[in-house]
């Protein structure tokens, strides 16, 4: 059983307020990710990391930021949140040196912003 | 740019049935390809994961296979329950650190 843990799990907020979103795993992966889903649409990824203080930008645009101070911890920050933001937020993370570790995937955030 | 397509995009099936879902890629070189299940508001639970060497890996009532110069891979589900009923999702590694998805097939087994 994947121990990767998101909060909040529902998020409803009004538009321009700051928000983050947590992403903890106890699995001692150094890569972790963030893939954002749409309604039956495939996942996007809009960030990963590799480890302590890496961070990347992922294939779709996104507003939002990241950062890797702990290795466990990996979480995602809107300055200004706005209705295009609405979307759920999935958190996931791998074993570092095996290019054939599974994903770990948590129960994702769903953010609704008015 | 790897794209993947998953067929069908819903599928409808009895209790008991044998199934196959199918999953398809246009760009051959990948490093593994990853079989998803994501039920409802939850996240994905990754089911099987095959390497690019390898044509076929099972994990129960599950076979995914692999065919890496045509770009398919297939899962199958054996004597299929309503416990199954979710969304499968398939996924491809490349040379970077990205998994590219499908939009997955909603598979809904009918007691």
């Amino acid at each position: 059983e994947a121990d990767i843990y998101q909060t909040p799990r529902y998020l409803v907020i009004g538009t321009g307020k700051k928000i983050t979103l947590e992403c903890s795993q106890t699995m001692g992966h150094d890569k972790m990710y963030w893939y954002q889903q749409d309604p039956g649409m495939e996942l996007h990824l809009i960030h990963y990391s590799y480890g302590v203080n890496s961070t990347e930008k992922g294939d779709l645009s996104s507003e939002s930021t990241v950062s890797r101070i702990r290795t466990e911890h990996f979480p995602l920050t809107l300055e200004s949140a706005r209705p295009s933001h609405t979307s759920q937020y999935l958190c996931a993370s791998s074993q570092t040196g095996l290019q054939n570790s599974p994903l770990h995937f948590g129960n994702g955030t769903r953010l609704t912003v008015t | 740019k790897q794209e993947v397509t998953q067929i069908p995009a819903a599928l409808s099936v009895p209790e008991g049935e044998n199934l196959v879902l199918n999953c398809s890629f246009t760009d051959s070189a990948i490093y593994n390809l990853q079989w998803f299940r994501q039920d409802p508001g939850k996240g994905l639970t990754s089911l099987l994961l095959i390497q690019s060497s390898q044509r076929e890996q099972t994990s129960g009532r599950l076979n995914a296979s692999l065919d890496k110069s045509s770009g398919r891979s297939t899962l199958y589900i054996a004597a299929s329950q309503p416990g199954d009923s979710a969304t499968y999702l398939c996924a491809v590694r490349g040379g970077s650190e990205k998994l590219v998805f499908g939009k997955g097939t909603k598979l809904t087994v009918n007691p």
